[in-house]
């Protein structure tokens, strides 16, 4: 089916460990995004991608690495794990639209539930 | 500093009850605003977008509007069913800072059957 596939689902690691998570997309859409999902916070974006090879970041971008080297295909790295990025992270969508591609609606992943011990 | 709030933060009613969902936000400068529903650990679902420029957007059963004066969105559910038990959460997307999109906390739904 078309949509965003996160993985893995579930996730363990230790503090100082390198960690991706994938995201993939079918629908060819420009625009990608990651978001944190905590308690108290609610979702944050974290880093973004305009298209391939373009990204920018978000609102807490520290400690996190991406890339964009493929439209479908947008990857989260943390490079050094540590117990304050335990969350559930969140990846999403949006296609470029003529006029404002502001406009156009956010589509999600199911997350992916990071434990850092 | 933009602050999404969404009141209540907890409704429960019995099926086939109209209900309406509200949210609030304190910097008018947005592009849209846009309602989602979040299933226990799934992602967030678009329910529906509203442009700055529209008032109102309706999908099946759900309306949303939107007084970008007064800062002030609600989501309207007709005959609301158990199936519709899930998180409203709503997000504006700020005119400053890029794709810079601001959630609320959400409101948690639960519809008796």
């Amino acid at each position: 089916d078309a949509g965003i596939t996160q993985s893995p689902r579930y996730k363990i690691t230790e503090t100082g460990r390198q960690v991706t998570l994938m995201c993939h997309q079918t629908w060819s859409h420009s625009y990608m995004f990651w978001y944190r999902q905590d308690l108290g916070h609610g979702l944050r974006l974290i880093y973004y991608s305009a298209a391939a090879d373009i990204t920018d970041k978000g609102e807490v971008p520290d400690g996190y690495v991406v890339s964009r080297s493929k439209t479908e295909n947008f990857p989260l790295t943390l490079e050094s794990a540590t117990r304050s990025q335990t969350s559930v992270y969140f990846c999403a969508s949006s296609e470029r639209l003529r006029g404002s591609s502001y406009n156009s609606p956010l589509h999600f992943g199911n997350g992916t539930r990071l434990t850092v011990t | 500093k933009q602050e999404v709030t969404q009141i209540p933060a907890a409704l429960s009613v019995p099926e086939g009850e109209n209900l309406v969902l509200n949210c609030s936000f304190t910097d008018s400068a947005i592009y849209n605003l846009q309602w989602f529903r979040q299933d226990p650990g799934k992602g967030l679902t678009s329910l529906l977008l509203i442009q700055s420029s529209q008032r109102e957007q309706t999908s099946g059963r759900l309306n949303a509007s939107l007084d970008k004066s007064s800062g002030r969105s609600t989501l309207y559910i007709a005959a609301s069913q158990p199936g519709d038990s899930a998180t409203y959460l709503c997000a504006v997307r700020l005119q400053t800072g890029g794709f810079k999109t601001i959630f609320g906390a959400g409101t948690r739904l639960f519809v008796k059957a």
